[in-house]
């Protein structure tokens, strides 16, 4: 099984600023099988980022997925209030189980 | 637009089994995609519970595969979780969710419904 290790696990930053959200899998993964979710209190996940680049319908280009192999990044180009939450990546396997989701990096307002 | 609602019992006691059903509105179970179960204890992160297809195959993560069943009504759009001897450490907010058309990752959750296993 992929284990997938997000880095840092707090961030603290203020509006505007660039936010870098780093993950890695214990193995090289299809770029195909990498994502990114954001999660706010109460709310369930929600879809940023699939096939580690491409942006989910609806949201907004400052939200950049890049990396290949073992290492992955979230870029968030300039931070708006709404965007501080915890941040998820997940890796799809080929095999069970299907979706490892790393441990997540909460983005706090500095 | 796709909805997912979970409902079922929010305590369940200890030894006992987790039942939960998700219904889907907005879009057919048969649609050609894999529906899944996730959960998440409190304060803690995401963990994937298990897959269903329309047709009937599943798969399940193997640290929960023995105590897991997951089951589709297409008569009434809907599919199913359970999960036998519960405890403490199953509490948790589960989600139902669908993989997105892109394949590889969730694209559509539930609200979320929090089950307490205590006595």
């Amino acid at each position: 099984e992929i284990v997938v290790t997000q880095s840092p696990g707090t961030l603290s930053l203020s509006p505007g600023e660039r936010a870098t959200l780093s993950c890695r899998a214990s193995q090289s993964v299809s770029s195909s099988y990498l994502a990114w979710y954001q999660q706010k209190p109460g709310q369930a996940p929600r879809l940023l980022i699939y096939g580690a680049s491409s942006r989910a319908t609806g949201i907004p280009d400052r939200f950049s997925g890049s990396g290949s192999g073992t290492d992955f990044t979230l870029t968030i180009s300039r931070l708006e209030p709404e965007d501080f939450a915890v941040y998820y990546c997940q890796q799809y396997g080929s095999s069970p189980p299907r979706y490892t989701f790393g441990q997540g990096t909460k983005l706090e307002i500095k | 637009q796709v909805q997912l609602q979970e409902s079922g019992p929010g305590l369940v006691k200890p030894s006992g089994t987790l039942s939960l059903t998700c219904a889907v509105s907005g879009g057919s179970i048969s649609s050609g995609n894999w529906w899944s179960w996730v959960r998440q204890p409190p304060g803690k992160g995401l963990e994937w519970i298990g897959e269903i297809y329309h047709s009937g195959s599943t798969n399940y993560n193997p640290s929960l595969k023995s105590r897991v069943t997951i089951s589709v009504d297409k008569s009434k759009n809907q599919f199913s979780l359970k999960l036998s001897s519960v405890t403490a450490a199953d509490t948790a907010v589960y989600y139902c969710a669908r993989e997105g058309d892109h394949g590889y990752s969730i694209a559509y959750w539930g609200q979320g419904t929090l089950v307490t296993v205590s006595s």
